[in-house]
């Protein structure tokens, strides 16, 4: 059963310190893996798409990393800001064999960063 | 280019009632899909439309349609509305021979 699953469920941490969200994913046929940012109330925004052959993606201060052996995604956030505060979104993509995608989502990390 | 849109972005039914979302994807993008969020599940895909026509569909009740017209704007319709109903439904965007999913800011639906 394709399934994505993130840990942890929610998180509070200080303005200034780093911190991980971890994706267990178990998809397949598996083709990119994608870290969304949703504020309350809107629509996800990407912040790194990954595919099979990639370990690491940055943008900005979010650094993915992708183990496609484990099957393990994470996403680690350095020198947390307030606008940090959101839900975190991990995505796993299936190629189908239309041609098409299937997407399969995490329920997400809530995040909340304090001053 | 301007982002996806969706109107409108808050709407009040009462239980029994239909409604009608829309959505207008990116300029150039032909793939829309729809979302469904609530705070227990998490987003649940609906279904997806390409070039008018439907090619993927999730888990949900016939009441839950929709279709895409021929500029690639796509409508969501639910009708019969029940409460469990309320949620966030977003609609997303994708390129011809892309992968990457372009959402929209979302319609906040309250059933009452």
């Amino acid at each position: 059963k394709n399934q994505v699953e993130q840990s942890p469920q929610s998180l509070i941490i200080l303005e200034g310190k780093n911190c991980t969200l971890q994706c267990n994913y178990t998809v397949s046929p598996f083709s990119n893996l994608r870290w969304y940012k949703q504020d309350t109330g809107r629509g996800p925004v990407s912040l790194t798409i990954m595919t099979f052959s990639e370990n690491t993606k940055s943008n900005g201060r979010y650094t993915a990393t992708l183990d496609a052996d484990t099957k393990q995604s994470s996403l680690h956030i350095t020198a947390s800001q307030l606008s940090d505060s959101a839900s975190y979104i991990c995505v796993v993509s299936a190629a189908l064999t239309s041609g098409t995608y299937k997407y399969i989502f995490g329920t997400g990390t809530r995040l909340k960063v304090l001053a | 280019k301007a982002g996806v849109t969706q109107t409108p972005r808050y709407l009040i039914k009462t239980r029994g009632q239909q409604v009608t979302l829309s959505c207008s994807p990116i300029s150039g993008h032909r793939s829309v899909s729809w979302y469904q969020q609530t705070p227990g599940q998490g987003l649940q895909f609906l279904f997806e439309y390409f070039s008018e026509t439907q090619r993927n569909k999730g888990n949900f009740p016939g009441r839950f349609s929709g279709r895409q017209f021929s500029n690639s704007r796509s409508e969501m319709n639910v009708s019969t509305l029940e409460l469990g109903d309320s949620a966030l439904y977003l609609c997303a965007s994708t390129p011809v021979g892309g992968y990457e999913q372009y959402f929209g800011p979302g319609t906040r639906l309250t059933v009452t």
